[in-house]
């Protein structure tokens, strides 16, 4: 499969616990996208990486929050002291950069919750 | 917070039927792409249209980037059960996609 993969894909965790994802692009992608999606609503935009460089930070990403692509290829994301606010479907998407024309790619997401 | 504004949000079908959903913006997009969802997974990439006033179509699947760049829309033509799930329009200008709050589409008992 050379679809994006993210592990885990499910994580129940107790309020407080730090919590750490992972995404694994599709080969040669240098653009990679973390969104955050709630029940019942689009994903909405978190984070993104070209190569290892983390280009935006959306406001919704708090400072317990901190997202790393260290050598331009898997990347990962961390939650510290989690609130249960925090439960939500975690999707990373990755892309080519290749002119004008980007197409992102998702993977099937990590599902947290925090009790 | 969600800029796009998606409709229906939710729709009822029969097989065989067409289906039609379509998404507004106050902002416009250079890119407009459609994803559907199943439940418990990711959204997997349906169209992606890039320039304002182009019609593309993926088999049963037809979709336009309005030509004011602040809409597209999505139809699915003799409609089968296995087109059931939540599709979501999202616009791109530079990098990020903002997504509408989807279409959920189920089959009509």
């Amino acid at each position: 499969d050379t679809g994006v993969s993210q592990n885990p894909r499910h994580k129940i965790t107790k309020r407080g616990q730090n919590v750490t994802f992972r995404c694994d692009p599709i080969s040669e992608h240098n653009r990679l996208y973390w969104y955050r999606q709630t029940l019942g609503q689009g994903p909405e935009f978190l984070t993104y990486f070209q190569n290892e460089a983390q280009l935006e930070k959306s406001r919704l990403l708090s400072d317990r929050f901190s997202a790393e692509r260290p050598k331009g290829s898997f990347s990962t994301l961390e939650i510290q002291r989690t609130e249960q606010g925090d439960s939500a479907m975690y999707l990373c998407a990755s892309s080519p950069l290749r002119g004008a024309r980007e197409t992102q790619y998702f993977g099937p997401g990590t599902r947290l919750l925090v009790l | 917070g969600q800029q796009l504004n998606q409709s229906p949000q939710s729709m009822f079908i029969q097989e065989g039927e067409d289906v039609s959903m379509n998404c507004t913006s106050s902002s416009i997009f250079n890119t407009w792409l459609w994803y559907k969802q199943d439940p418990g997974e990711g959204p997997v990439l349906l169209i992606a249209l890039y320039k304002a006033g182009e019609l593309t179509s993926n088999g049963r699947l037809t979709a336009q980037f309005g030509i004011t760049r602040k809409d597209s829309f999505l139809n699915i033509s003799a409609s089968i059960p296995s087109d059931v799930g939540i599709y979501f329009c999202a616009g791109q200008l530079t990098y990020k996609l903002s997504f509408g709050a989807g279409t959920t589409v189920t089959v009509r008992a």
